[in-house]
């Protein structure tokens, strides 16, 4: 079945470093979305992609949809205490249905 | 906006008690989803809805049941629990050609 992979698995860097993250797929994706999740707290979408080569972003974060279609990358500039958090990326199913494929997630630490 | 509701946010059941796990979003989302997360394994899905009146399975649908009540309420019911339920449990909606999902706040089941 389709899957996502997502590296690093986990990180943990300085205030004010700059991040970054990527997903893989073996199968296209149409469209890459990316979540934050909060300690304690649901999945909060940060960026969506929907167009081969895509760069977005929003705030601090800046997204890319990967030309092949099979990877997109999440770069977080000048981190702060804040972005601590899971990171997930994520791209519909097959067929038309909405259903949402998610990757294993990145674990970001940041200290002060 | 309320967004994606969810109730309870804790449980905690003995082995072999039944529950439901209660879903509602304002959106008017065709879409409606249940997904489980487990340290390290990021978010899989368990039943999803793709509109009112269906019902599919996920990828860990086994020892689950679903109800989509009408295109609000999508609840998620387990008949015997299990200690291998043990798991926070996210609600999802999104609409069918927009497939950005928007995540409830979780609920925290224990099954001791």
């Amino acid at each position: 079945g389709q899957q996502l992979n997502q590296s690093p698995q986990s990180m943990f860097i300085q205030e004010g470093e700059d991040v970054s993250m990527n997903c893989t797929s073996s199968s296209i994706f149409n469209t890459w979305l990316w979540y934050k999740q909060d300690p304690g707290e649901g999945p909060v979408l940060l960026i969506a992609l929907y167009k081969a080569g895509e760069l977005t972003s929003n705030g601090r974060l800046t997204a890319q949809f990967g030309t092949t279609r099979k990877d997109s990358f999440l770069n977080i500039s000048a981190s702060i205490p804040s972005d601590v958090g899971i990171y997930f990326c994520a791209g519909p199913g097959s067929g038309n249905t909405g259903k949402l494929i998610f990757g294993q997630g990145t674990t970001l630490q940041v200290k002060p | 906006n309320a967004g994606v509701t969810q109730t309870p946010k804790f449980q905690v059941l003995k082995t072999g008690q039944s529950m439901t796990l209660q879903c509602a979003q304002d959106m008017n989302h065709n879409s409606m989803y249940w997904y489980r997360q487990d340290p390290g394994m990021g978010l899989r899905l368990i039943y999803y809805s793709a509109s009112e009146g269906t019902t599919d399975k996920g990828e860990v649908p086994n020892g689950y049941n679903v109800s989509r009540l009408n295109k609000r309420e999508f609840s998620l019911r387990l008949e015997s629990a299990a200690p291998s339920q043990t798991s926070v449990y996210f609600c999802a909606s999104s609409s069918l050609v927009n497939t950005e999902a928007f995540f409830g706040q979780g609920t925290r089941l224990t099954v001791v």
